[in-house]
């Protein structure tokens, strides 16, 4: 059964560092890419950024140097950080994966970060 | 960034009724337009993907159209379960982007 899981803070202080973590269980981080992907309160989606299969990641420009993504494959987990957080930050986060060409066809159910000052 | 512009945002149905949502990239992006069921507390769901091929599970009361920049999302035969948020997505290139949604609710 394929699952992912979001883990991470409630809430991250203004200009401070985010982390969370995605899970995943019932495939292999080597044979599938994972996304993630945000959405503000009552706002649409965004992709952030990719880990592909092969180790490589990949950036939405719009979070220029503040994001980096990597992976641990054997504890089939990938990370995410994200620094010099705003209150425009606050958001669900989504980790999705994908075989291929960016149709992601499972998602975790997101961690909601809110960033307080 | 390609945008995609996604209508109507709003839509009041009736079950038994069929539902069309559009969604218009600012540049051709070929077949590869994906669709996305959101609702509360389940993950989002892909429906869809290079705009016509329908994902494993998918029941067949949908369909997907269309080429380049105007596509379309069918439900026919509205159940319950069907109503919610649908988002379309771009997967032609990098950044990946979605519309802004498509809230179906019960009229």
């Amino acid at each position: 059964q394929v699952q992912l899981k979001e883990t991470g803070p409630d809430l991250v202080q203004l200009t401070q560092t985010l982390s969370i973590t995605c899970t995943v269980s019932g495939f292999s981080l080597t044979t599938y890419n994972v996304h993630w992907v945000r959405q503000p309160p009552g706002k649409g989606l965004e992709w952030m950024g990719a880990m592909w299969n092969g180790g490589g990641t990949d950036y939405n420009s719009a979070f220029k140097s503040r994001l980096s993504i990597s992976r641990d494959t054997s504890k089939s987990q990938v990370f995410l950080k994200m620094n010099s957080l705003q209150t425009d930050d606050t958001a669900k986060y989504f980790c999705a994966r994908s075989v291929a060409r960016g149709v992601m066809d499972a998602w975790g159910q997101g961690a909601s970060v809110t960033v307080s000052s | 960034d390609v945008q995609m512009t996604q209508s109507p945002s709003n839509l009041a149905a009736s079950p038994g009724e069929s539902v069309s949502i559009n969604c218009k990239a600012s540049k051709s992006i070929s077949k590869y337009l994906a669709w996305y069921q959101q609702k509360p507390g389940k993950a989002n769901k892909l429906l869809i993907y290079s705009g016509s091929t329908l994902q494993s599970g998918t029941p067949s009361r949908f369909s997907g159209s269309g080429s380049g920049t105007d596509f379309t999302l069918t439900i026919r035969n509205l159940e319950p379960e069907d109503f919610g948020l649908y988002y379309c997505q771009q997967h032609n290139e990098y950044p990946n982007t979605f519309g802004a949604g498509t809230k179906l609710e019960l009229k």
